[in-house]
Order: structure tokens, then sequence, then C-alpha cells
């Protein structure tokens, strides 16, 4: 069976300092990957995906960053956090329709 | 433009009752229909998929509908428990590789 990691699950940067959050899927082939990130008490914000190794589709003006290095390996990165940076992010696979892992708590202080 | 809308925004009902939440979408090409459960600061869990043909699934005490000419779908809870307290977000895909969500109902079951 499929099954998605995330991690990690909580964390607490300064501002200006660097991102990297690392999902990884198992069990599937050449999945499509998504990052969203959702604000407290707000809807999903897709910020990437990606169709393919190296292949990268920013949806959103950010600080950000993704690159998929390996098949079923989707990084999330900054090189200097914001403080609008914070929220709740969300890692997701889809072949058929989409599978979320458990999401990281980031807060920029 | 491809479009889910959810109502209502927040529900509070007793336990025990039932309640239903719809999600009215203007999706095209439309390939189906999710239902998400996301409990707090969780991601959010699959309940049903339905795609064109489907007019009903249910997953326990879960039902959901789908009518593909009105392009209305509707999660209907019976017997609601405290567990069912989350956001239920309704998701739908097409011929992209964008899904498209809606904003979510958050529903409170109170004892």
């Amino acid at each position: 069976s499929q099954t998605i990691h995330q991690w990690p699950a909580t964390l607490v940067q300064p501002v200006g300092s660097p991102l990297s959050l690392e999902c990884t899927v198992e069990g599937t082939s050449n999945p499509n990957l998504y990052w969203y990130r959702q604000a407290a008490g707000r809807g999903l914000q897709l910020l990437f995906y990606s169709i393919g190794i190296d292949q990268i589709s920013s949806e959103v003006p950010q600080n950000l960053s993704a690159s998929r290095p390996q098949d079923r390996q989707f990084i999330l990165s900054s090189k200097k956090l914001l403080l609008s940076d914070s929220g709740f992010y969300l890692c997701a696979w889809r072949i058929a329709s989409l599978h979320f892992g458990n999401g990281t708590r980031l807060t920029v202080t | 433009k491809n479009q889910v809308e959810q109502s209502p925004q927040s529900l509070i009902i007793l336990e025990g009752k039932n309640c239903t939440l719809q999600c009215n979408y203007t999706v095209s090409p439309f390939s189906n229909l999710r239902w998400y459960k996301q409990d707090t600061g969780r991601g959010p869990v699959s309940l049903t998929i339905m795609t064109f043909s489907e007019n009903t699934k249910s997953n326990g005490r879960y039902t959901a509908t789908l009518d593909a000419d009105t392009k209305q779908s509707s999660l209907h809870i019976t017997a609601s428990q405290l567990s069912d307290s989350a956001s239920y977000i309704c998701v739908t895909s097409g011929g992209s590789y964008i899904p498209t969500f809606g904003r979510g109902t958050s529903l409170i079951v109170h004892p």
C-alpha cells in the first residue's frame, strides 16, 4: 500500500533562517506531488506541484522554493524565512486522487 | 474558472443529530469528487470518492451524493459523534494536474 511521510511535525525557526521540509512517498511510482500551505482556520493554498523529477511548477510567488531530486521525494525550502511563512504545510501525492501527509506546523519567530 | 463552493461555512450540532453539508462546483471537465475530513492539526483524510456516473457513496455514517447535472454534492453525517468535529473539504478533479478545493465546512459536535 502507498504511504506518505512528511517531517518534521513541528518546527520553530527564527526570521532569516533557512528552511527545509521533506516529503517522501512509498508504494507508488511517478506520482504527482504537491505542497500546500494552510493558514489557521483557512483553506488550503497550493504552493508547488511536480509531475516528474526536476519538474516543478509554482502557483504563487513566494519566499519559498521546491525541488524533486528523486521520483518520490519532494522538498520545500527557503533561504531566509519571513514571519509570514508561518503556517501548516502539507505534502500530498496523487495518481487518481490526492493523499495527504500529516503536515508540518511551522512557526517563524 | 474552476470553482468549488461549500456551505455552510460552519455548523454546530448536538451529538446524535444528523447533518448535511453542501458542495457546488463549476469544474470542467469533471473527473471525480472527493470529500475529506481534516482534524485540527492533521492532514485531510479521504472519506468518499465519486466519479461522474456515481450518485451515492457511503462510508460508515458518512453518505455522499453527487448530481452531475446540477453539479452539486452533499455529505450526510448520521448520528453524529464528538469525533466528527472537524473541517470537511470538498475537492474536485478534472483535466488538469491541479485539484480544485472548497474552503471547507467547520463542524462542531457538542455533547
